[in-house]
């Protein structure tokens, strides 16, 4: 596609809820990546994927959250049982290669209530 | 991890006046971008500048990596630049690292 694709764009889920939020990268982009931004800050890293394979997910806050890229295109990043802690907007984002130029998809803003 | 500072963190400007952002990073950087997030919360890409000097209509960045500092030059604002700008740095890794950001009011 043009450029990066996010669903959800919102997400309220209840507290102890599972969810799943979807990156669709630009077409032919190997890096993938996953920050979350919370309100009135800057973007944190959470993982990085090559391709199908993550390399990193020291971001990653704690064992409930989990991110898959099977097929080396679209992403998925789920949390299990969510706490009030993970509201935020989760964004992703996709370059041709590591260290290039990164572009952002939309966002997925997740409320836990 | 390399630390990015971005000032002001706030700006009020009129219509039609010029302005620059500033932001410092701790180390050398392989690449440099300037995103502006818009009010819908998506990071639209400004620059890619780890170096030199580029212009896009009424914005221009310059980096000077080896003073570890870029600035993006705002000129004529209009309304719709209102938001927050931020830097976001990539050292000797892949992870982008951003600074806190500007919020700036661009009010006619």
């Amino acid at each position: 596609g043009a450029g990066v694709s996010q669903s959800p764009r919102y997400k309220v889920a209840k507290r102890g809820q599972d969810v799943a939020l979807r990156c669709d990268p630009i077409s032919g982009h190997v890096s993938l990546f996953w920050y979350q931004q919370a309100l009135g800050q800057g973007p944190e890293f959470l993982t990085y994927f090559q391709n199908e394979a993550q390399l990193d997910k020291s971001g990653l806050p704690s064992d409930r959250f989990f991110a898959e890229r099977p097929e080396g295109s679209v992403s998925t990043l789920k949390i299990q049982r969510t706490q009030q802690e993970d509201s935020a907007v989760y964004l992703c984002a996709s370059s041709l290669a590591r260290r290039l130029e990164a572009f952002f998809g939309q966002g997925t803003r997740l409320t836990v209530v | 991890g390399i630390q990015v500072e971005q000032s002001p963190p706030d700006l009020i400007l009129q219509e039609g006046a010029n302005s620059t952002l500033r932001c410092n990073f701790s180390d050398s950087v392989n690449n440099l971008q300037w995103f502006h997030q818009n009010p819908w919360g998506q990071l639209i890409n400004l620059f890619y500048i780890p170096s030199g000097t580029k212009q896009n209509g009424r914005l221009s960045a310059t980096t000077v990596a080896t003073e570890r500092y870029s600035l993006l030059y705002i000129s004529s604002s209009q309304t719709t630049d209102s938001g927050v700008y931020f830097c976001a740095v990539i050292s000797n890794d892949y992870k982008l690292s951003f600074g806190a950001g500007t919020t700036v009011t661009v009010r006619a």
